[in-house]
């Protein structure tokens, strides 16, 4: 089946530093979302990239696809202490719906002062 | 606007015991249902999924059982918890047509002990 590989599992910044997440997709996507979990709190959907090379920008995150539609990335530039959580990616196949949604393991991201 | 219910947040029950958490979803008609488990530090698995009443389609084997009784509710449920079953549950709801996102409740944290 699909399976969806998110690195790194951690990780600790400075506070003004860059983060960046990747997304690795065994099969072409049709889509692909960003979730973020703050600490103690449920997903938040973030954004979804449907077109292939696609580059979506939310204030100080970018995220990206990939010309292949498979893999993807999420950038925090200068991050600030409210970045803190988990970062999930989320692909649904190309011939799927939500219900095909096959999770990343998900990136947790530390924000020190 | 959606909104969608999930009870209760906490939840400690002994193994064998039975268990019954319930999800609500307001604002929209006809929505998929799902049911995902978190275990600590990890990523999310989809346990149930629903596009009907009714309609419950499941995806891992396990002693949980889910059911929709209505449009906008489902219940997940099990006859007797093993510890194994501990973790974070979150309901969640999309539209029915692909490229949805999911919309999460704030999940019960449940501890079998």
């Amino acid at each position: 089946g699909q399976q969806v590989m998110q690195i790194p599992q951690y990780q600790h910044v400075q506070e003004g530093e860059d983060f960046t997440t990747y997304c690795n997709s065994s099969t072409t996507l049709s889509n692909i979302q960003w979730y973020k979990q703050r600490p103690g709190g449920h997903p938040v959907f973030l954004i979804q990239l449907v077109k292939s090379g696609e580059v979506k920008k939310q204030k100080r995150l970018t995220f990206q696809f990939g010309e292949a539609k498979k893999n993807s990335s999420l950038h925090i530039t200068a991050t600030q202490t409210t970045d803190v959580g988990t970062y999930f990616c989320a692909g649904e196949p190309s011939s799927g719906s939500a219900r095909q949604l096959t999770f990343g393991s998900g990136t947790q991201l530390t924000v020190l002062p | 606007s959606q909104t969608i219910h999930q009870w209760p947040a906490t939840l400690v029950q002994p193994v064998g015991s039975p268990l019954s958490l319930e999800c609500t979803v307001e604002g929209t008609s006809n929505p998929n249902l799902y049911w995902y488990r978190q275990a600590a530090g990890r990523g999310l698995q989809l346990l149930f999924y629903s596009v009907g009443i009714g309609q419950i389609s499941s995806e891992v084997p396990q002693n949980l059982s889910a059911s929709r009784p209505q449009d906008r509710q489902f219940i997940l449920s099990s006859k007797k918890l093993l510890l194994s079953d501990s973790g974070f549950y979150l309901c969640a709801w999309s539209r029915t047509v692909s490229n949805s996102p999911l919309h999460f409740g704030n999940g019960t944290r449940l501890t079998v002990t």
